[in-house]
């Protein structure tokens, strides 16, 4: 069965500072699709940034990027120039073409002015 | 994107009572999942649902404690069925994209609490 493990229950950056949450997966596939998610106090669910395990490039959105290793199973998530506004939950997810997503236990970050 | 509105957000329960949380989206999807997130947990999936056939159940979890209706392509409901403390959750509706490449989106959450 397939897992996802975040093992930083709580991190912390000051602003501006660049930080990397960790996050590693067990699977058999070679298909498959990785996430990651904030969920802010408001308890809403916004993605971060996906990454497709087929493409060997790593994702970047604006501040956040991925380190993609496929052979090591391991998705972290770097923020940079971290702002008050990131604070939140990061949850590092999983899926394999259109099954359900699996998640991770999270991660809670912190930023510091 | 979709854009799901879930109600309600928050309600105060008596155990032994029983809640609806409603979902409704602004486009026709063909799943629609139901997750709940105990408090300063990850997010475990309860079931999903398709329109015009029963829902499935993840490990776990029971059609009569958590029966769900999906009666078109749109909307769908979660009861929580005789309620207990231990019951006391973030519930959350979600859909995904049309594309397998897509992310889940998802709704506000209902915060519920049983006393």
């Amino acid at each position: 069965a397939q897992t996802v493990t975040q093992s930083q229950p709580e991190m912390s950056v000051q602003e501006a500072e660049t930080v990397t949450l960790s996050c590693t997966y067990d699977t058999s596939e070679s298909d498959y699709y990785l996430f990651w998610y904030k969920q802010p106090p408001s308890r809403q669910m916004i993605l971060v940034i996906r990454q497709e395990a087929y493409k060997q490039q790593n994702a970047t959105e604006n501040r956040f990027s991925v380190n993609f290793q496929k052979a090591a199973k391991s998705f972290s998530l770097k923020i940079s120039d971290s702002q008050l506004g990131d604070a939140a939950m990061y949850f590092c997810a999983y899926r394999r073409n259109t099954d359900k997503l699996i998640f991770g236990t999270g991660t809670r970050l912190q930023v510091f002015p | 994107s979709a854009v799901i509105s879930q109600k309600p957000s928050r309600d105060i329960c008596q155990r032994g009572t029983s809640l609806t949380i409603q979902c409704q989206v602004d486009s026709q999807v063909t799943m629609m999942f139901w997750y709940r997130q105990q408090p300063g947990q990850s997010l475990t999936l309860i079931a999903t649902a398709n329109q015009g056939s029963e829902a499935t159940y993840e490990s776990g979890f029971v059609i009569d404690k958590f029966p769900i209706s999906r009666p078109n392509l749109t909307f769908s409901t979660l009861t929580v069925s005789n309620m207990s403390p231990e019951d006391s959750s973030i519930y959350l509706c979600s859909v995904e994209g049309s594309s397998r490449n897509t992310e889940a989106f998802f709704g506000q959450g209902t915060r519920l609490t049983v006393v």
